[in-house]
């Protein structure tokens, strides 16, 4: 079945950087755009970043552009998420999702992994 | 952006009720691109319906979405223990994707 397993989550002081992982089973992970998604403790969901299938095609929300960069090895079915220059509200639960783009750029999630925490205080 | 405001923002029901939830869009979204996903408490979302209407794979048909423009509902017609949880909106007819802030559907 298609799976999707998120690591590298930690507490890290402001200013660090984190290595996000988010590794693909089940599926042809070439074939698909992928995406990463945040939530804050107790808050709503904000999409952040999406890669194309060949990684050709990268987008990035406002709040993390020019710190964060997404990247995928095909050859590993494994999605990245570099975390630079972190701050206190980039504390979240930090989920990948395969990306169904049926418009351009923009689609819908699924399936979700499970997610990875990422705590940034001092 | 388009923002999307979920209501009510908790609604309480009985099992075997009928739930009604809405999300309302701050402007037209284009070519129905709306998606609902349910998120139980320490779980990730799951996908319920997209194209407003569609359910996902393995979705119980007491789940359904309708709607267009800038009003969709999901409707859970009969409510089973295992429905209450958060019930978020997504819409992706315009950049960038945006969610509601959810529903909380929980046990009267």
């Amino acid at each position: 079945q298609v799976q999707l397993v998120e690591s590298g989550g930690a507490l890290v002081k402001p200013g660090g950087s984190l290595r996000l992982s988010c590794s693909a089973s089940g599926f042809t992970f070439s074939d698909y755009y992928m995406t990463w998604i945040r939530q804050a403790p107790g808050k709503g969901l904000e999409w952040i970043s999406y890669i194309s299938s060949s990684g050709s095609a990268i987008y990035y929300a406002d709040s993390v552009k020019g710190r964060f960069t997404i990247s995928r090895d095909n050859a590993k079915n494994s999605l990245y998420l570099q975390m630079n220059s972190l701050r206190a509200e980039d504390t979240a639960m930090y989920y990948c999702a395969r990306y169904h783009v049926p418009a351009a750029i923009l689609g819908w999630f699924d399936p979700w992994g499970q997610g990875t925490l990422v705590t940034v205080s001092s | 952006e388009i923002v999307l405001t979920q209501s009510p923002g908790t609604l309480s029901l009985s099992p075997g009720e009928r739930a009604t939830l809405s999300c309302r869009a701050s402007q037209s979204v284009s070519s129905s691109y709306l998606a609902w996903y349910q998120q139980k408490p320490g779980q990730a979302p799951r996908l319920l319906i997209s194209g407003a209407s569609s359910r996902a794979t393995g979705i119980p048909d007491r789940f359904s979405g309708s709607g267009s423009g800038t009003d969709f509902t999901l409707t859970i017609s009969r409510l089973e223990p295992e429905d209450f949880a958060v019930y978020y909106c997504q819409q992706y007819g315009s950049s960038p994707n945006t969610f509601g802030q959810g529903t909380k559907l929980e046990i009267k």
